[in-house]
């Protein structure tokens, strides 16, 4: 148990549907991230959070839209998808985004497939 | 784009054996080094974090040395157990917010 936690686990969905991943974390942290982990592929950032504001969006198509509506809430909402973009999404935390000497924290992950 | 590189790809030994892997990174990009564990159906897990050039960081029987100047940190098991078999994941901190990960090692302890 790391304190991120992630909500739905495994997600099937169709081109055409709208759907939300959900992200907390119970660790007071300050920063929230997204990443991908596509087969074969190495986890690549997506989307980064400090203090509720977006401080980096990893050239990531409009399709995905991150909401953080309080440090301890990470949105991911999806629209349109394509099945390439069916991939594990990992949310993480840390204590600070200034720098990359805090260990990250990730939930669990969402399998997600795009039909 | 920052190349981090892992080897190997992937690893078994037998239980007992004790084990090394590899991360390669660009030296002129260094800000700090992670390592984390990654058990299958599970979330990564922080094991360490390296700022310094000759770090060593232990954490019972695996333990991680780190050079920034050739650019390079091992990572030790020693006496390895069915339950260290994971993915072993390296990643670069950069002081623009994001780690940039390796591809892992998936390391498999034979009972």
């Amino acid at each position: 148990e790391t304190g991120v936690t992630q909500t739905p686990r495994h997600l099937v969905m169709g081109m055409t549907n709208k759907k939300s991943l959900k992200c907390e974390q119970h660790l007071g942290h300050n920063a929230m991230y997204w990443y991908k982990q596509s087969a074969k592929k190495p986890l690549e950032l997506m989307f980064v959070y400090s203090l509720e504001e977006r401080v980096e969006n990893n050239s990531v198509p409009s399709r995905f839209s991150p909401e953080c509506p309080n440090s301890s809430h990470l949105f991911l909402h999806l629209h349109t998808l394509q099945p390439e973009d069916s991939a594990l999404y990992l949310c993480a935390s840390s204590q600070d985004e200034t720098s990359g000497r805090y260990e990250q924290f990730f939930g669990p992950g969402t399998r997600l497939t795009v039909l | 784009i920052l190349n981090v590189e892992q080897s190997p790809q992937s690893l078994h030994v037998q239980e007992g054996d004790s084990t090394n892997f590899t991360c390669s990174f660009p030296s002129s990009n260094f800000y700090a080094l992670h390592w984390y564990r990654w058990e299958t159906a599970k979330s990564p897990e922080a094991l360490f974090v390296m700022t310094l050039n000759g770090d060593e960081k232990k954490k019972g029987r695996i333990s991680a040395t780190l050079n920034t100047k050739e650019g390079y940190s091992y990572l030790y098991i020693k006496g390895s157990q069915p339950e260290d078999s994971a993915t072993y994941l390296c990643a670069l901190g950069g002081s623009n917010y994001k780690l940039t990960f390796g591809k892992g090692t998936l390391l498999t302890v034979n009972p």
